[in-house]
């Protein structure tokens, strides 16, 4: 049984900051998505992980994954209050059609 | 494009009332899901369909019930609400995404926020 867990689950930083949230997996998962929430609102998808060593990014915020170590990081560069929401990543086990998802991250950036 | 849509938006049940909630998108997806979203629990999955006429129980289905009679529609049911289903309730569609490969990527609606009293 695949289970996701996220580290940290509440993190306040100051913009210009730089830090990271962590999203570790328990079996095999060949694919890790990263979604956002903001409050009151559905959920948007920020990145695909399709491959060991994958890295993607957009903006200030660069997804990686690390099959082997069953590890993805979201990392925020010089983090901007517009960045303020819940992170939410979830893996998939192959040749399952359903996702299994982290407890999520709140991330309050201040002023 | 809608995406994938919900209805209703808001809802306030009686203990032992029933209501259907309704999920359609638009975007051709094999692929329909629904999930629970609790505070501090992220989300979890209640039921899911892989094709139309297909449905299967997911994490936390007791409760519940769907059904997948078209592709794009895909209905849950809770026949005697209990205040132990208070919460907000996403229903996501997948597969296939030709942008991103081979992904099972969810698109999520905006939700039903439902109370249970």
């Amino acid at each position: 049984e695949l289970k996701v867990e996220q580290n940290p689950l509440f993190l306040s930083m100051q913009e210009g900051k730089n830090y990271t949230i962590y999203c570790n997996y328990s079996t095999t998962s060949d694919r890790l998505y990263w979604y956002r929430q903001d409050p009151g609102k559905s959920l948007e998808s920020l990145f695909v992980l399709l491959s060991n060593g994958a890295v993607k990014q957009e903006g200030r915020l660069m997804a990686s994954l690390d099959t082997k170590a069953r590890l993805s990081t979201l990392h925020i560069t010089a983090a901007v209050h517009d960045l303020s929401a819940t992170y939410f990543c979830a893996g998939q086990i192959q040749g399952a059609q359903k996702l299994v998802f982290g407890q999520g991250t709140r991330l309050t950036i201040n002023p | 494009n809608a995406g994938v849509t919900q209805t209703p938006k808001f809802r306030v049940l009686k203990t032992g009332q029933s209501m259907t909630l309704l999920c359609a998108q638009d975007m051709n997806h094999e692929y329909m899901y629904w999930y629970r979203q609790d505070p501090g629990m992220g989300l979890r999955l209640i039921h899911y369909s892989v094709g139309e006429g297909t449905t299967a129980k997911g994490e936390v289905p007791d409760g519940y019930n769907v059904s997948r009679l078209k592709k794009q529609n895909f209905l849950l049911g809770l026949e005697s609400a209990a205040p132990s289903q208070t919460s907000v309730y996403f229903c996501a569609s997948s597969y296939p995404t030709p942008k991103r490969g081979s992904s099972y990527e969810q698109y999520f609606g905006p939700g039903t926020r439902l109370t249970v009293t």
